[in-house]
């Protein structure tokens, strides 16, 4: 009940395309969905995240939509380029942002951005 | 400031020996993480402190591994003997309470 669940593990999209990652949840106490976002040799750093209170949240070219019933969220990159190449993580956790400071992550969706 | 500080950035060991990775948090950051990362597994929680006492270690693999802070400003993981198995990056993460969490750099660890 724990477990987040992402997809896909990789995904190949042309310059400009939008990819999706999508994620699935069971723990329905979670009410805070981070995303982040990995470089090869760095550490994650968060990118955006959202509250079940919405259904859809932008940032720049970042859009999460959130499916409260479903217990699904995903992640939509508009204009993807290059530079978006890296691993998103989603993730999960009870608190505003972390009530009680764990955060539950996804297996990771490792984008490459084609030029 | 200069964000989550760990070292070694690398660290190649033969199986048995004893690791420590090490890790400063953010001045005024109240909780710490350790994660570690593979391929097969992701990214796994080991264990977290909260105002430098342990909260939560259930993700510790066995009792080889073993976490400390003895202060706000330090904290290690050990692990005692190592094994090819523990190779991965080791990532800490730092937060203060109801904030976003900021990882370093990590640790990769090659056992062989």
């Amino acid at each position: 009940q724990q477990q987040v669940k992402q997809s896909p593990q990789s995904l190949i999209v042309q310059k400009g395309g939008i990819p999706i990652i999508n994620c699935a949840y069971e723990n329905t106490a979670f009410d805070y969905f981070p995303w982040y976002q990995q470089f090869p040799g760095k550490g994650p750093a968060l990118l955006i995240a959202i509250r079940p209170d919405v259904s859809e949240k932008k940032e720049g070219r970042f859009t999460i939509s959130f499916n409260k019933s479903a217990k699904q969220f995903s992640l939509h990159i508009m204009d993807s380029q290059p530079g978006d190449s890296a691993t998103y993580f989603c993730a999960a956790s009870n608190g505003p942002p972390c009530r009680d400071d764990k955060i539950i992550f996804g297996k990771g969706t490792r984008l490459h951005i084609l030029p | 400031d200069a964000g989550v500080i760990q070292s070694p950035r690398h660290e190649v060991t033969e199986m048995g020996q004893e690791v420590t990775l090490r890790c400063k948090p953010i001045s005024g950051h109240n909780s710490l993480f350790w994660y570690r990362q593979t391929m097969m597994r992701g990214l796994e929680l080991l264990i977290y402190f909260n105002n430098n006492v342990p909260i939560d270690d259930s993700g510790m693999p066995e009792d080889r591994f073993s976490a400390k802070m003895p202060n706000a400003s330090f904290s290690t993981l050990k692990i005692q003997p190592s094994e090819p198995r523990d190779s991965a990056v080791y990532f800490c993460a730092s937060s203060q309470r109801d904030s976003e969490q900021y990882f370093g750099p990590g640790t990769r660890l090659t056992v062989t």
